[in-house]
């Protein structure tokens, strides 16, 4: 069974540092990872997407790469700021979408 | 944006009561999917549709039906509400891929309190 852990659980940081977010799933036979933000009472947004050929996406100061051989995910948030205070949710693609159980996040100023 | 709608947003019911929510896209994607979103249990599938009419069961279904007879709308029922479906809902579609499954986008949400 496919399962998804998001390590640290909870992360708070000032404003301005670098970020690694770490995911980690149990089976390499994936057929994409994804990326999500979610504030608050509100939906998920959907951060970057890595099918299983690639090895890392970007999207302004985000940076997710893919090491399926290891079972390994990482998000790299750059030159944190207090709106990128959420939480971070990934979620592997097998026949299914499996989450992680996510990173909260706070950067204060 | 991938213009999804949930409705309603939020929901008290009674013990016993039937709900039905409701999951609307404007894009005509062919996939959709109902997830609910508890405290330790991240995110589950409940159900998830692969066309008009056609759908089938994921993780944690009991309890719940679904129907979808046009493209851009998917319901939720719960026939007889339980204390325990007291969740919040997302609804979600699948923009397909190239090779492979799709990508996910979700809705807003719908907070269901079952009293």
């Amino acid at each position: 069974k496919q399962e998804v852990t998001q390590i640290p659980a909870a992360l708070s940081v000032p404003e301005g540092e670098n970020l690694v977010l770490n995911c980690s799933f149990t089976d390499s036979a994936i057929y994409n990872l994804q990326w999500f933000r979610q504030d608050p009472g509100k939906g998920l947004t959907s951060l970057l997407l890595i099918q299983s050929s690639q090895r890392e996406q970007t999207s302004g100061r985000l940076n997710a790469s893919l090491d399926k051989s290891s079972g390994r995910s990482t998000l790299y948030i750059a030159a944190s700021q207090p709106g990128d205070s959420a939480t971070y949710l990934c979620a592997v693609h097998t026949d299914k979408l499996i989450f992680g159980t996510g990173t909260r996040l706070q950067v204060f100023p | 944006d991938a213009g999804i709608t949930q409705s309603p947003r939020h929901k008290v019911t009674e013990t016993g009561t039937p709900v039905t929510l409701r999951c609307h896209q404007t894009e005509n994607h062919r996939y959709m999917y109902w997830y609910r979103q508890d405290p330790g249990h991240g995110l589950r599938l409940i159900h998830y549709s692969y066309g008009v009419k056609d759908t089938d069961k994921g993780e944690v279904s009991d309890g719940y039906s679904v129907s979808r007879s046009k493209t851009e709308d998917f319901l939720l029922t719960l026939e007889s509400a339980t204390s325990s479906q007291t969740s919040v809902y997302f609804c979600a579609i699948g923009r397909t891929l190239a090779g492979g499954p799709n990508e996910q986008f979700f809705g807003p949400g719908t907070r269901l309190t079952v009293l």
